[in-house]
């Protein structure tokens, strides 16, 4: 069975940074489609970036409004997904999720990051 | 980037009724299409691959069709525990992208 674990949400000031993690169990992170996806308070569901895995590339991609400013990143060993954030706005607001496989069939519960001074 | 347009925004149904639900793709995304239901609090719960494939233990009340870039998502019978938000997701082309959402409330 596959567990997400997400952490390192907080509050941080504008302009500030964070790193949150995905931890993972029942699945290499080094084997799997790892993306983030974040909910900003009454809003929809934002696609932020995706790691794809290492069959396939390894590369990363990201959401037109975090792109240059968020980066992801995995450590093999620890069976971890990164995501940085940096030059964070009020509008990184939400809740992140990690979510696991090409299909997203399985999430975390996700982590509060809050921007504001 | 790749629209997706979800309508309605919100429905009031009552129990046992049949809905649909449907995603319009603003390009052809072949069958790179995703549905999810979130409850309140709640993360996103994978029902729907590849349009039309159920997920492992989603109930057979829930379908997906699709006709060139109008997807959709009936639930033939609808229980308590639907009453949530769906959104569709395409994953056919980077960046990916969620619909706005449709609401499910209690009629």
């Amino acid at each position: 069975e596959v567990h997400l674990v997400e952490s390192g949400g907080g509050l941080v000031k504008p302009g500030g940074s964070l790193r949150l993690s995905c931890a993972a169990s029942g699945i290499s992170v080094g084997a799997a489609y790892i993306n983030w996806v974040r909910q900003a308070p009454g809003k929809g569901l934002e696609w932020v970036g995706r790691i794809e895995d290492k069959a396939d590339g390894g590369t990363s991609n990201y959401a037109t409004p975090v792109k240059g400013r968020f980066t992801i990143s995995r450590d093999d060993a620890s069976n971890t997904v990164y995501l940085t954030l940096s030059s964070l706005t009020t509008d990184d607001t939400a809740m992140y999720y990690c979510s696991a496989g090409y299909w997203s069939s399985d999430w975390g519960p996700g982590t509060q990051v809050t921007v504001s001074s | 980037d790749i629209q997706l347009t979800q309508s309605p925004s919100f429905l009031s149904a009552s129990i046992g009724d049949r809905v649909t639900l449907t995603c319009r793709a603003s390009q052809a995304i072949s069958n790179y299409l995703l549905w999810f239901q979130q409850k309140p609090g709640k993360a996103p719960k994978l029902l729907i691959f590849g349009a039309t494939t159920l997920q492992s233990g989603v109930p057979s009340r829930f379908g997906g069709s699709a006709s060139g870039t109008e997807f959709t998502l009936t639930i033939t019978s609808l229980q308590p525990e639907d009453f949530a938000t769906y959104y569709c997701q395409q994953i056919k082309t980077y960046p990916l992208t969620f619909g706005g959402g449709t609401k499910v409330d209690i009629k």
